[in-house]
């Protein structure tokens, strides 16, 4: 399975804004960069997916680099509800079977501070 | 509406026991899946299920069999529990051939703790 790599975990104020950094240079070209965020005692969430440009949505906005060896989350303004665990999850296009489960890794534990 | 439901939240049981988890999705996706959270926070795929093949992670005891009564149902059912299945188990669902953004819905988990 395609790596990725991202700190254990990373401190943020609230209402500033937040860069949560993945390197995943051992990426295929037909591999989708997703993000997904827990909660505590939830379960996981969708936040954001790219493949090459950068997208934006309500939750966040997902920076990929030109060799798309990396990415970064970013949460505009960080609130309190946004103190999560932050799995930078590499995904084939081309899935079928077990391709499509999502393998999760360790995640970045953002923690916000009032 | 809750779009993926697990029921119980919670279940405590003792060594040995036979036990089953409930999952429910509303949303009409066919593709539904059971993780396993331990101790560790480590969230591992158990099984993936549509109504065309069911993929099992090979490291999963075969006392763990999930059924489909429906597309919209899996439930896992554990036999001979042991110390070590004690962890929070998330159901999910897709909705397959959306493509690679096929977004996976998760359940609030079930803690289980065997005594």
């Amino acid at each position: 399975d395609a790596k990725t790599t991202q700190p254990n975990s990373m401190e943020s104020n609230e209402e500033e804004p937040v860069h949560l950094p993945c390197n995943h240079s051992t990426i295929s070209g037909t591999d989708y960069i997703h993000w997904y965020r827990q909660l505590p005692s939830q379960g996981p969430e969708y936040v954001i997916h790219g493949l090459t440009s950068n997208v934006n949505n309500r939750m966040a906005s997902l920076a990929i680099a030109e060799d798309r060896k990396s990415s970064t989350l970013i949460l505009h303004r960080a609130t309190l509800r946004d103190a999560a665990v932050y799995y930078c999850i590499l995904r084939d296009r081309g899935y079928g079977g077990s391709q499509g489960n999502l393998i999760f890794g360790k995640g970045t534990k953002l923690s916000v501070k009032p | 509406d809750t779009a993926v439901s697990q029921t119980p939240k919670y279940l405590v049981t003792q060594m040995g026991n036979d036990k089953s988890i409930k999952c429910e999705q509303n949303l009409g996706h066919d593709t539904m899946y059971w993780y396993k959270q331990d101790s560790k926070k480590f969230l591992k795929i158990m099984f993936s299920y549509n109504n065309k093949e069911l993929i099992i992670n090979e490291t999963v005891p075969n006392r763990f069999s999930p059924k489909s009564p429906d597309k919209a149902h899996l439930n896992l059912h554990i036999n001979s529990l042991e110390l070590g299945d004690s962890a929070v188990y998330f159901c999910a669902s897709s909705q397959e051939g959306a493509g690679v953004a096929d977004t996976q819905y998760f359940g609030p988990g079930t803690r289980l703790t065997v005594l």
